[in-house]
């Protein structure tokens, strides 16, 4: 049973627009989220996180959402640029483990 | 710079061989971890160390075997390679409770 679900594997958006990215997840015991990002033949690299005590977190032009009545959380990337092309992971991780689990990934294309 | 190093990125081997995929980290972070990457599953879980002479199963352990004998390695062995272990292999290191995992740039293995 896939506790964190992304289910749009695919995502296109122009240049400049805003790119929403979605995470459901079926635990309520998750503590804490992740976003990972990842490019062709490299590691996933960290990007944002949020805490279950919040609902809103901000770096830059990423913006993750924390819905945790409907255990859903977002991405936003405004404005999205070309190099945001990537594949995006949202995990979950719980206050009884250091163990992350990981989402089936979005991938992102963003277009002149 | 401290960083995370896998090796080698790319191999190929036959169905009933032993591979050993390697893993080094010099954050001296307590905590490794081993995930595959397929198409359609994201990262799954293979095997988690939280310190030297820890290991632990994750979702998708049968098959893989790891040991810690120090803080700075955790190889991976494929005791007897199948065709279904044709994947990407990501190791990460984390220092523990809620920080972030670190990742590898992965290894691609093919077996035939």
């Amino acid at each position: 049973d896939q506790q964190v679900k992304q289910n749009s594997p695919s995502l296109s958006v122009q240049e400049g627009r805003i790119s929403i990215l979605n995470c459901d997840y079926t635990n309520s015991m998750f503590d804490y989220f992740l976003w990972y990002k990842k490019y062709p033949a490299e590691g996933p690299t960290f990007l944002i996180s949020i805490s279950s005590i919040k609902d809103k977190n901000e770096d830059g032009r990423f913006t993750v959402f924390l819905n945790k009545s409907a255990k859903h959380l977002s991405l936003h990337i405004v404005p999205s640029q070309p190099g945001d092309s990537a594949v995006y992971f949202c995990a979950a991780g719980g206050k009884w483990t250091d163990k992350l689990i990981f989402g089936t990934g979005t991938r992102l294309q963003v277009f002149p | 710079d401290a960083e995370i190093t896998q090796s080698p990125r790319h191999k190929i081997t036959e169905t009933g061989r032993q591979v050993t995929l390697a893993c080094h980290q010099t954050w001296n972070h307590n905590n490794m971890f081993w995930y595959r990457q397929d198409l359609g599953h994201g990262l799954r879980l293979i095997h988690y160390s939280y310190g030297v002479q820890d290991t632990n199963k994750g979702e998708v352990s049968d098959g893989y075997s790891v040991s810690r004998s120090n803080t700075e390695d955790l190889p991976l062995t494929l005791e007897s390679a199948a065709s279904s272990q044709t994947s990407v292999y990501f190791c990460a290191s984390s220092e523990g409770g809620q920080e972030t995992q670190y990742f590898g740039p992965g290894t691609r293995l093919l077996v035939l």
